[in-house]
């Protein structure tokens, strides 16, 4: 079974601080997403990776960064964390071969950020 | 710009089969047809998906319409753990991949 975890379910921050979320998956996965889920809004693409050390911009990358420096592990960067930025963030990843439309993406269990 | 409409809400007895429908008419050829369900304060969770054959796995069948512009997911014997949303996504065919979760539908298997 492909496990994808995140490192936090949780999180309080205050406005202007700099936060990361990270997540790992071990299934030797190529390709890795960073989504936020906001009421009435579904999931909105905010980062994803190809591979090691690429990353490609989604719907909304603003007020972002992302760091894939290990296959296995993508992290998600907010540099001056704002309260707009309160939200759940969920990271997949995905096998990544040239047949990507048939695969599945495996989620992690999400990470609920507060921003005051 | 939705890919796919699904109704808002819906009940089912538990241990009855729960049919949930979603209207995608605007697919193309070569776009499959994901499902996917979130529990309350989880990841979404996958559940099957198919391009233009029936499918089945132990969690659910898939029918999907000959003209494939609509189809359904079939939860045969629903269980109070099976209370979600559930995503009916049509995968794009464009390199990015990008997962784009509407509304969903709200499942309360009630007992």
């Amino acid at each position: 079974d492909v496990k994808v975890t995140q490192s936090s379910r949780y999180l309080v921050k205050r406005t202007g601080e700099k936060v990361f979320l990270e997540c790992v998956q071990d299934m030797d996965h190529e390709n890795m997403f960073w989504y936020r889920q906001d009421p009435g809004l579904g999931l909105r693409l905010i980062y994803f990776s190809y591979d090691v050390k690429m990353k490609e911009k989604g719907d909304i990358p603003e007020g972002y960064s992302v760091s894939r420096e290990k296959k296995e592990r993508f992290s998600l960067i907010l540099e001056s964390a704002s309260t707009n930025q309160t939200s759940m963030y969920l990271c997949a990843s995905r096998l990544g071969t040239s047949n990507y439309y048939q695969e599945t993406q495996y989620f992690g269990p999400g990470t609920r950020l507060l921003v005051l | 710009d939705a890919k796919t409409t699904q109704p808002t809400s819906m009940d089912c007895a538990e241990g009855r089969a729960a049919n949930l429908p979603c209207n995608h008419s605007t697919i193309s050829g070569n776009e499959y047809v994901y499902w996917y369900r979130q529990i309350h304060s989880q990841g979404p969770q996958y559940i099957i998906h198919g391009l233009k054959n029936n499918e089945t796995n132990e969690m659910a069948s898939l029918i999907i319409t000959e003209d494939r512009k609509s189809s359904t997911l079939i939860l045969p014997h629903a269980t109070l753990r099976d209370t979600a949303v559930y995503y009916c996504i049509v995968s794009p065919h464009n390199a990015g991949n990008m997962l784009t979760f509407g509304g969903g539908t709200r499942l309360m298997v009630k007992p």
